[in-house]
């Protein structure tokens, strides 16, 4: 069975920094756009990062470009999300997901960030 | 960037009734869209994907139509289950953008 687990959430401070985890199992990972999503409390998905299956491209939207480093691993099928200068408002539910636009799609289950001194 | 304006945010709707939901693109998306559907706590579930493409698994009172900018999700015979709120998505281009939602509540 095919599913992707994100790790890493936790509370941190303005200005600090953060990395999420995505464990991908069960589908052929290196071939797979990844994306990060994030829901903050209340609130709409809102896109965050999308990195091509070779990690040649990277894509962000603009609040978080400069900010955030979206990388992975084909080896260990591992996608990551570092998070740097944090901000009050990064404060969400992060999820990882695999490619729109195919059968293959997946999302983990979630990773809490609270940017919060 | 490409920019995704979803319609209602909200609407109100009884069991059997027929539910349409609408995405406008600010540009031409082709058919990179998808329809997600989220219920509270929990992760969303793609239902529709390149536009008109049924999720294996999903009802097929759910359907989906559009190219270019304008995109429709349908509900022919909403069930109790259905009551949700509903995402778009554009994946065209190098931005990705989720609509504002529609959440579906009962009447």
């Amino acid at each position: 069975e095919a599913q992707l687990v994100d790790s890493g959430g936790g509370l941190v401070e303005p200005g600090g920094s953060l990395r999420l985890s995505c464990a991908a199992s069960g589908f052929i990972f290196p071939d797979s756009w990844m994306t990060w999503v994030r829901q903050a409390p209340g609130k709409g998905l809102e896109w965050v990062a999308t990195i091509t299956p070779d990690g040649s491209r990277k894509l962000y939207v603009g609040s978080v470009k400069g900010r955030f480093t979206i990388s992975r691993d084909n080896a260990k099928k591992s996608l990551f999300l570092q998070m740097n200068t944090l901000r009050a408002e990064d404060t969400a539910v992060y999820y990882c997901a695999s490619q729109f636009s195919s059968s293959s799609h997946f999302w983990g289950q979630g990773a809490l960030v609270t940017v919060s001194s | 960037d490409i920019q995704v304006t979803q319609s209602p945010s909200a609407m109100s709707a009884s069991v059997g009734d027929r539910v349409t939901i609408t995405c406008r693109a600010s540009q031409a998306v082709h058919n990179y869209l998808a329809w997600f559907q989220q219920k509270p706590g929990k992760v969303p579930q793609r239902l529709i994907y390149s536009s008109s493409i049924l999720e294996g698994g999903v009802p097929s009172r759910f359907s989906g139509s559009g190219s270019g900018t304008e995109f429709t999700l349908t509900i022919s015979g909403l069930q109790p289950e259905d009551f949700a709120t509903y995402y778009c998505l554009q994946h065209h281009g190098d931005t990705l953008a989720f609509g504002g939602g529609t959440k579906v509540e009962v009447k």
